[in-house]
């Protein structure tokens, strides 16, 4: 079993729709990444966060660290959106532990 | 102006061969990192060096060996390539080792 676990592991939504990707996670950690893989692979970061909730544009993340759990949420999707986002927690050792990738697309 | 480049961004290359991987960064970071993605998309660390010292060594062979020359710089050699060798390498860099990190485009490196 992985440190860190994503679901779903594929989701496909109809453009406009809210859409919601989970991450649990079994270790210590000092901070938790939510990335974006694009469909050409570069890897942009998104956010990090330690408590609580962090909002950008569209995005929202959140985590709660006595349930060792955290959410990353799109509002209003867009095609543009397809991608895959994963989880990674930062914990002993300043090491970062990734979960294995929720696959998103966004149909018009 | 890129901020975290990677040379080359494709590697084909036959098993046994040496061959290195670079990586620069122009963001005044002083921590860099190399991952790897499998063919299952999985990313995992190998390395990485804080103010040129090496802080991170994942369980790596040892024909992996990471080289910083300076800050601003993190180059991966890899000595007698296996198959298994055949993944996607990222290079990455942040300020400290507690901020987010800014990942390079990515070196696909095909073992034949």
């Amino acid at each position: 079993k992985n440190e860190v676990e994503q679901s779903p592991q594929n989701l496909t939504a109809q453009e406009g729709e809210f859409i919601t990707i989970n991450c649990s996670y079994s270790v210590g950690i000092s901070a938790l990444h939510w990335l974006q893989q694009h469909p050409g692979g570069g890897i942009v970061s998104l956010f990090m966060l330690s408590s609580g909730k962090k909002k950008h544009g569209r995005l929202i993340a959140t985590i709660n660290i006595q349930e060792k759990h955290s959410s990353l949420h799109i509002t209003a999707s867009h095609p543009r959106d397809s991608a895959v986002y994963i989880c990674a927690v930062k914990s002993a050792g300043n090491k970062l532990t990734f979960g294995g990738g929720t696959r998103v697309l966004v149909k018009p | 102006d890129t901020a975290v480049s990677q040379t080359p961004k494709y590697l084909v290359t036959q098993m046994g061969n040496d061959k290195s991987i670079k990586c620069e960064q122009n963001l005044g970071h002083d921590t860099m990192y190399w991952y790897k993605q499998d063919s299952k998309k999985f990313l995992k660390i190998m390395f990485s060096y804080n103010n040129k010292e090496l802080i991170i060594n994942e369980t790596v062979p040892n024909r992996f060996s990471p080289k910083s020359p300076d800050k601003a710089h993190l180059n991966l050699h890899i000595n007698s390539l296996e198959l298994g060798d055949s993944a996607v390498y990222f290079c990455a860099s942040s300020l400290g080792t507690t901020n987010e990190q800014f990942f390079g485009p990515g070196t696909r490196l095909t073992v034949l």
